[in-house]
């Protein structure tokens, strides 16, 4: 049984930054990438990136390229997602999620709220 | 980047009625190399993140009940919900995990009429 644990809620101030942590528990080695999906509020579900578990090597969609690092803790197996120069529409609902490499997300955490809000 | 359209946008249906949603995207996801659609189902209730339901377009999940099923290769898609229960009112989401970046659809909100 996986068990995805998220940190809590954020509010942050325009061109903050922020860093959300996914923590993840009683996953198989087929588990070896984890992603991060926003979903701002009423909308649809944005996928904007993913970090292999092993070697650290990360993919990010290109509208958040040099926006966003996804960073891992492999002692707590602990992911990171920051997003730095927060602006109003960065407020949104972070989720990881897991999988393999080319397969769908299995797995989600319960999300993590961040609001931009001056 | 693979857009997926869904339709329709949202529906209402009876009690005990069949459900079905499409999913449409703009190039093929399927893989000659080993014949998989790599489109999968969610489900997402308000306050939870999506559950998986479907994945290689018509495999479903442990776990998930048989009144789901899912269909279609290339790039058109369906999800059916065979006989509607109370507890299947979500949003539904298709996703192609065929390559980056991963594209869901916009939603499709299923109601009770």
């Amino acid at each position: 049984q996986v068990q995805v644990v998220q940190s809590g809620a954020e509010v942050k101030k325009p061109g903050a930054s922020v860093k959300v942590s996914c923590k993840a528990s009683g996953y198989t080695s087929t588990t070896s990438y984890m992603h991060w999906v926003r979903q701002a509020p009423g909308q649809g579900l944005e996928w904007m990136g993913m970090i292999n578990l092993s070697g650290g090597g990360t993919t990010y969609a290109q509208k958040f390229q040099g926006r966003v690092t996804m960073t891992r803790d492999t002692s707590t197996s602990t992911i990171y997602l920051e997003v730095s120069s927060l602006r109003g529409e960065d407020t949104a609902v972070y989720f990881c999620a897991g999988g393999s490499e080319w397969s769908p997300f299995a797995f989600w955490g319960q999300g993590t709220l961040v609001t931009v809000s001056s | 980047d693979i857009v997926l359209t869904q339709f329709p946008d949202s529906l209402a249906v009876s009690l005990g009625d069949r459900a079905t949603i499409n999913c449409k995207s703009s190039q093929s996801v399927l893989y000659s190399s080993n014949n998989k659609n790599y489109l999968a189902w969610y489900q997402q209730k308000p306050g939870q993140p999506p559950k998986l339901l479907i994945y290689w377009a018509s495999t479903r999940e442990s776990g998930v009940p048989d009144r789901f099923s899912g269909s279609g290769s290339g790039t058109d898609f369906t999800l059916t919900i065979s006989s509607l229960q109370a507890e299947d009112v979500a949003v539904y989401y298709c996703q192609q995990y065929y390559s980056n970046p991963r594209t869901f659809g916009q939603g499709t909100k299923v109601e009770i009429k």
